[in-house]
Order: C-alpha cells, then sequence, then structure tokens
C-alpha cells in the first residue's frame, strides 16, 4: 500500500516569499491532516479536512496560510508571505474516515522542510 | 486547553537496558492516546494506540499504560537496542469535538548506545 505522499522534501525561500506543499493522502482516506513541526517540538495541527470540507482551522494563521482540498483528495497548503518563524517540518497525514474504529490509525508522510531565510 | 508533557526530553542508555518514558496531560476527557516514532528527516510512526477505556496495549518490546484518571501514560521499552534511538512522542485525541483533535507532547529523544 502507498504511503501519504509529500512534495517538494525541501525548499528554502526568502522572508516575504510564497511557497507551496503538496500532499497525496493514502487512497480512499476521508481525512486530511496539515501539521507544523518546529524543531525540538512536536506537531501542531494547523487545519483538518473530512472529504473537501474543513473540520479544523483553528490554529491556522489566516492571514499568511491557506489550504486546499479540492476533490477530497490531494491537498495543497501555502504559505504567503513566508516569514523567518514559518522554518518548520510540514507534516500531511491521512486516516480513514473519523467515526469508523479504523479512523483512529494516522499515517504521516515524511514531511516538507522549509527553510525561511 | 489540552497540553502535554513529555519527560525527559533526552535519554541515554547503554544498550540491553528497559527504559521508560513518560507523558502527562492536562485534560482526562480524552478518545484514545497514541505513541509515535520519529527517526531523523523522516515522518512520524505509530507504535501503540489505547483507547481511553484500556490500560495498556503491548507490541513485542514495546508496552504502554494508561491511568486515565491521573493523566499519565508511559512507554516501556525493553531490552533495548541501537535501532530504537529516535525520538519518541506521545499524543492524545480529544473526546469531545467534531475534530478530534490531536495534541501532541514535544518528545523524547533517545539515544541507546551500543
Amino acid at each position: 500500500e502507498a504511503g501519504v505522499a509529500q512534495s517538494p522534501r525541501y525548499k528554502i525561500i526568502e522572508k516575504r516569499q510564497s511557497v507551496a506543499f503538496w500532499c497525496n493522502p493514502i487512497s480512499g482516506h476521508a481525512t486530511l491532516y496539515w501539521y507544523q513541526q518546529i524543531l525540538g517540538q512536536g506537531p501542531k495541527l494547523l487545519i483538518q479536512f473530512q472529504n473537501n470540507g474543513v473540520v479544523d482551522d483553528s490554529q491556522l494563521p489566516k492571514d499568511r496560510f491557506s489550504a486546499e482540498r479540492l476533490k477530497g483528495v490531494d491537498s495543497t497548503l501555502k504559505i504567503q508571505p513566508a516569514k523567518l518563524e514559518d522554518s518548520a517540518v510540514y507534516l500531511c497525514a491521512s486516516s480513514p474516515r473519523q467515526g469508523l474504529s479504523s479512523g483512529n490509525t494516522i499515517y504521516f508522510g515524511e514531511g516538507s522542510w522549509l527553510t525561511v531565510v | 486547553k489540552q497540553e502535554v508533557t513529555q519527560i525527559p526530553a533526552a535519554l541515554s542508555v547503554p544498550e540491553g537496558e528497559n527504559l521508560v518514558l513518560n507523558c502527562s496531560f492536562t485534560d482526562s476527557a480524552i478518545y484514545n492516546l497514541q505513541w509515535f516514532r520519529q527517526d531523523p528527516g523522516k515522518g512520524l510512526t505509530s507504535l501503540l494506540l489505547i483507547q481511553s477505556s484500556q490500560r495498556e496495549q503491548t507490541s513485542g518490546r514495546l508496552n504502554a499504560s494508561l491511568d486515565k484518571s491521573s493523566g499519565r501514560s508511559t512507554l516501556y521499552i525493553a531490552a533495548s537496542q541501537p535501532g530504537d534511538s529516535a525520538t519518541y512522542l506521545c499524543a492524545v485525541r480529544q473526546a469531545m469535538g467534531s475534530a478530534r483533535q490531536l495534541t501532541f507532547g514535544s518528545g523524547t529523544q533517545l539515544t541507546v548506545l551500543p
């Protein structure tokens, strides 16, 4: 079974530039998550989708971050304009439909590493 | 707001030792608790999941316990090996709310010396 795919793996940009990350979840998984992990900290949820609807985006800095999940499959996370403090790993994860017992299991991609200089 | 704390932040042990990693959380109204492993430059891999009604889960040399009332969980690793070196993260899923948000601790970085 193919895992969660993310690209690009690494990105270096200057502050005030924009960047976009792409995620392809495991086939058939209804729930998709974007997490931000700053070095030395645990992942923090940015946004959670159920199919193509947003379930939780309470911690997404909406003035600069946006995310979409068209057709309930792939997702894109965009940062514009980037700040130095956005340097982090952006992890995408997916799980089967929430509400099922199998929905407890969450699978992570390897992350997209962003450095803002 | 749920807060998850992991102690110690880093741990170094000789190969073969049994060890315990600790996790505490402030809100006991949880749906489940998971332990993850993260290798450098990689994503997270789920190790064990304990439902709120359970007391412990075991997988191979790993045993995780949950005391929901006191807001604590431990991950026990038996006969540690150098391949166990990684960061171990604890995460709790809230029982309430449509999103049932998953909140992570900052992790314990484990080094097993050969």
